[in-house]
């Protein structure tokens, strides 16, 4: 994939994770990172758009951020319901079309 | 609340032709730019293809460009996704999704709706 994320995350209830999402100039230093949570056997939906924001009615443990060609999403308050496939998404400017990380399966212990 | 429904995937041998549709509903369709964003089985999601809400813009992921093609019937609702010269490597639940803004600026917007997918099978 063009954007890098850890294969697999884990943490216990209550505790906080953060996923890494690693690009380059022509992608995450240019552009906008979005987050979707997919959940087994679901489609995805948006976590985290414009870097940070969230839609209503995603709860307030979940945040993102960027900096440079890296970004990441925390997630605060573990719960059991968040074990689930996360992709990062962003804008290529080289390739003129979306791009996803590889996803990151987070498992609650 | 914004209805997605793919249809049109199935078993198709190497080689030959299928044609997805995705039925909009509960949103003004002709206002927004839909993508097509597949998901190979116990993959990742790949975006496949863009088209504006005008359909006159469209982009593709390398990996379709030039087999693929992608349309819209605003009077219908209906976004298409023609795909000719099918690999084995395009086996995968595709998913028609919305575009959140109705701007043209593509790369500042994400994908608000999702349908439920529809799996196409590229075998002999």
């Amino acid at each position: 994939s063009v954007l890098t994320q850890p294969p697999s995350a884990s943490g216990t209830p209550g505790q906080r994770v953060t996923i890494s999402c690693s690009g380059s100039n022509s992608n995450i230093g240019s552009n906008i990172v979005n987050w979707y949570q997919q959940l087994p056997g679901t489609a995805p939906k948006v976590l985290i758009y414009s870097n940070n924001e969230r839609p209503s009615g995603v709860p307030d443990r979940f945040s993102g951020s960027k900096s440079g060609t890296s970004a990441s999403l925390a997630i605060s308050g573990l719960q059991s319901e968040d074990e689930a496939d996360y992709y990062c998404s962003t804008w290529d400017d080289s390739l003129n079309g979306w791009v996803f990380g590889g996803g990151t399966k987070l498992t609650v212990l | 609340q914004v209805q997605l429904v793919e249809s049109g995937g199935g078993v198709v041998q190497p080689g030959r032709s299928l044609r997805l549709s995705c039925t909009a509903s509960e949103f003004s369709f002709s206002d927004y730019a839909m993508h097509w964003v597949r998901q190979a089985p116990g993959k990742g999601l790949e975006w496949v293809a863009l088209i504006s809400y005008h359909g006159n813009t469209k982009y593709y992921a390398d990996s379709v460009r030039g087999r693929f093609t992608l349309s819209r019937d605003n009077s219908k609702n209906t976004l298409y996704l023609q795909m000719d010269s099918l690999r084995a490597e395009d086996t995968a639940v595709y998913y028609c999704a919305k575009q959140q803004s109705r701007s043209g600026y593509y790369y500042l917007s994400y994908f608000d709706f999702w349908g439920q997918g529809t799996l196409v099978t590229v075998s002999s």
